[in-house]
């Protein structure tokens, strides 16, 4: 599957505890997105990133969240001390040189908070 | 603030009508423009891209952009149960590195 592979498909974590959301970008494609998708909303940016650069973080919160895209293996956004707040669909998507272009989505990582 | 904006519906037609999704957006120097289709659970998938003023097809679906009024909008001819779905406006503004997406229209097709 040449798809972008998200993992795990579903995650439920209890308050204070941390997630970790892996995404690995289509063959080809260096360029990986992160967006959070409440119920009822539209998809909210969150982190731009490149092989070993954020580019653009702008839609992070500060506190708590963090993303990277190493050299080697899949881009990965960590929440610490996650809150029921947290709770939403985060979907990563990747192009090949920037938004130009579009977006190909994965599937998402379901967090759950309890 | 630069926004994109879509109306929520739910937008209700009937089988094998034309439906009509429209976006309006806020930056007068946006360049690229992007249909999503995104079903219930599921991720958002790219449908229609448009980059200059006017029309362009892609089977049933047709993508319509007209930059002096900041409106894009998506016909979809002889709608089907299937088309069912939230359909998502996505546009690259001007100063801004990533796509910045409407809130979707919930399309429901009725047979």
């Amino acid at each position: 599957n040449a798809g972008v592979m998200q993992n795990p498909r579903h995650l439920v974590r209890r308050r204070g505890q941390e997630a970790r959301l892996r995404c690995s970008p289509m063959k080809g494609h260096s360029h990986v997105y992160w967006y959070r998708q409440l119920p009822e909303e539209g998809l909210k940016f969150m982190v731009y990133l490149q092989k070993e650069n954020i580019i653009d973080e702008s839609g992070m919160p500060k506190e708590r969240f963090s993303a990277e895209f190493p050299k080697e293996g899949p881009s990965i956004l960590r929440i610490q001390q996650v809150v029921r707040g947290d709770s939403a669909a985060y979907f990563c998507a990747s192009s090949p040189d920037g938004p130009n272009y579009g977006y190909t989505f994965g599937s998402g990582t379901r967090l759950t908070v309890v | 603030q630069k926004e994109v904006e879509q109306n929520s519906g739910p937008l209700s037609v009937p089988e094998g009508a034309i439906a009509s999704l429209n976006c309006t957006y806020s930056d007068r120097g946006s360049q690229s423009f992007f249909w999503y289709r995104q079903y219930s659970g599921k991720s958002p998938e790219l449908i229609m891209s448009i980059y200059s003023n006017g029309d362009k097809e892609d089977g049933r679906f047709t993508a319509q952009l007209n930059k002096a009024s900041q409106y894009v909008s998506l016909l979809i001819r002889d709608s089907q149960p299937s088309d069912s779905a939230t359909y998502l406006c996505a546009v690259n503004l001007s100063g801004y590195s990533t796509l910045t997406f409407g809130k979707g229209t919930m399309l429901l097709v009725s047979p």
